[in-house]
């Protein structure tokens, strides 16, 4: 089935430690995003990316970091600078092209311990 | 991108039509109105999409005002498991295409 692919569900995070969150898709999209959410709230975008090798900040990058180094992954890497983790992570893609809809993920819980 | 209004909640019964508003007064030309909704604990799923006329999948109906400053997004026979976020979204699709979501309506179908 095509689709994207979010993992882990839940992630737990120590103080001071960096945290990978993995996306993957199979939907053969150029274009693919990570969004925060916290309770009760809308997602705000953390970065984007619209072809391998390059992305873009989003609204809330800091102490977030990227890699796309192939089409069909975009991981994210929470690091201690994000004093603020713990929230809902979510990974979207899209084709290129006007008016192209994004697909979701089922999302990461992260929190803190 | 010009920034939408919706009621925080709402509530609708089981087999009736749900009719969710949304104001976007500052709508520009090239902008289209974009209709997610989010299942808790869940990915957002894409609704609908328009530009200036009235739109209609086998999900739901998007009526949008002549002037455009405002949007309907109906669900026709809404079931609990319409129960979810609505996102109203406006977007010219140009420059950073990543969509800006705001709070959206929590619907509540009522059996």
């Amino acid at each position: 089935d095509g689709g994207i692919t979010q993992s882990p569900k839940y992630l737990f995070r120590k103080e001071g430690q960096n945290v990978t969150l993995s996306c993957e898709q199979n939907l053969n999209h150029d274009a693919m995003y990570w969004y925060r959410q916290d309770p009760g709230q809308g997602l705000r975008l953390i970065y984007y990316s619209q072809i391998v090798n390059d992305f873009q900040k989003g609204d809330i990058a800091e102490g977030y970091s990227v890699s796309r180094e192939k089409k069909e992954s975009f991981p994210l890497t929470v690091t201690s600078a994000q004093k603020n983790p713990t929230a809902f992570y979510l990974c979207a893609s899209s084709r290129l092209g006007a008016n192209e809809k994004l697909f979701f993920g089922s999302g990461t819980q992260l929190s803190v311990l | 991108d010009a920034k939408t209004t919706q009621p925080p909640s709402m509530d609708c019964a089981e087999g009736r039509a749900a009719n969710l508003p949304c104001n976007h007064s500052t709508i520009s030309g090239n902008e289209y109105v974009y209709w997610y909704r989010q299942i808790h604990s869940q990915g957002p799923q894409y609704i609908i999409h328009g530009l200036k006329n009235n739109e209609t999948n086998e999900m739901a109906s998007l009526i949008i005002t002549e002037d455009r400053k405002s949007s309907t997004l109906i669900l026709p026979h809404a079931t609990l498991r319409d129960t979810a976020v609505y996102y109203c979204i406006v977007s010219s699709d140009t420059g950073r295409r990543a969509l800006t979501f705001g709070s959206g309506t929590r619907l509540q179908v009522q059996p």
